[in-house]
């Protein structure tokens, strides 16, 4: 089945410590995603690709990166976590035939940091 | 500024007990609006989009249906694997980011 796969489901850190979270999809969606998700709350957009173009959301804390090698794939680096980012991020793809409009997610991953 | 809100909160039924959840959505031009389903740690599951007045979709005890101030989500005859917290989120013209609602966490019990 199509899907959107997300690595690692769980990840443990350290305060300082970089971290890669990594999404793979077999939608073949030219949209990509990276939400952030705290206990009880809504998602909340990090930035997005559409195709190879890199839009980051205004209150992106500047700690968060992220890379789009080819269209399978996309990356999220926490270059220096801090307690605050301790959450469940979400990975999500949009596009391909018709209205191209509804965001598919993947599993999460949920980050600990120490 | 584009808000949703859902209510209730939370919802208890028993197995078999219909009810219907509300998302009441303000927008600057709505490009389409989304139910999902969330279980506890895991990512949102895709139910519907609905993207007019008067449209409605189902699927199975599900049905979601749109006007041009709120959506419902109808669960008819739940049963406790429909027990999840479900999610509305709009789409603005012009926007990219999924504008979500809090959500409403239902708990049915047999």
């Amino acid at each position: 089945d199509a899907m959107v796969i997300q690595n690692p489901r769980y990840q443990v850190t350290q305060f300082g410590k970089p971290v890669t979270l990594s999404c793979s999809q077999t939608l073949n969606h030219n949209v990509m995603y990276w939400y952030q998700q705290k206990s009880s709350q809504a998602p909340k957009l990090l930035f997005h690709y559409y195709d190879k173009d890199f839009n980051n959301e205004a209150d992106t804390p500047d700690n968060f990166q992220s890379r789009r090698p080819n269209t399978s794939f996309c990356f999220l680096d926490i270059r220096s976590p801090g307690l605050g980012d301790a959450a469940m991020y979400l990975c999500a793809t949009s596009g391909g035939q018709g209205r191209t409009d509804t965001q598919y997610f993947g599993p999460g991953t949920r980050l600990t940091v120490l | 500024e584009d808000q949703v809100t859902q209510s209730p909160e939370a919802l208890r039924l028993q197995e078999g007990e219909s009810s219907s959840l509300n998302c009441s959505y303000t927008v600057s031009g709505l490009r389409g609006l989304f139910w999902y389903r969330q279980d506890p740690g895991k990512g949102p599951e895709f139910l519907f989009t609905l993207y007019s007045a008067g449209e409605e979709k189902e699927k199975e005890r599900l049905k979601a249906t749109l006007t041009k101030k709120e959506s419902f989500l109808h669960i008819t005859a739940p049963k406790p694997e429909d027990s999840a917290t479900y999610l509305c989120a709009v789409l603005n013209q012009a926007g990219t980011a999924l504008i979500f609602g809090k959500g409403t966490t239902l708990s049915v019990s047999s």
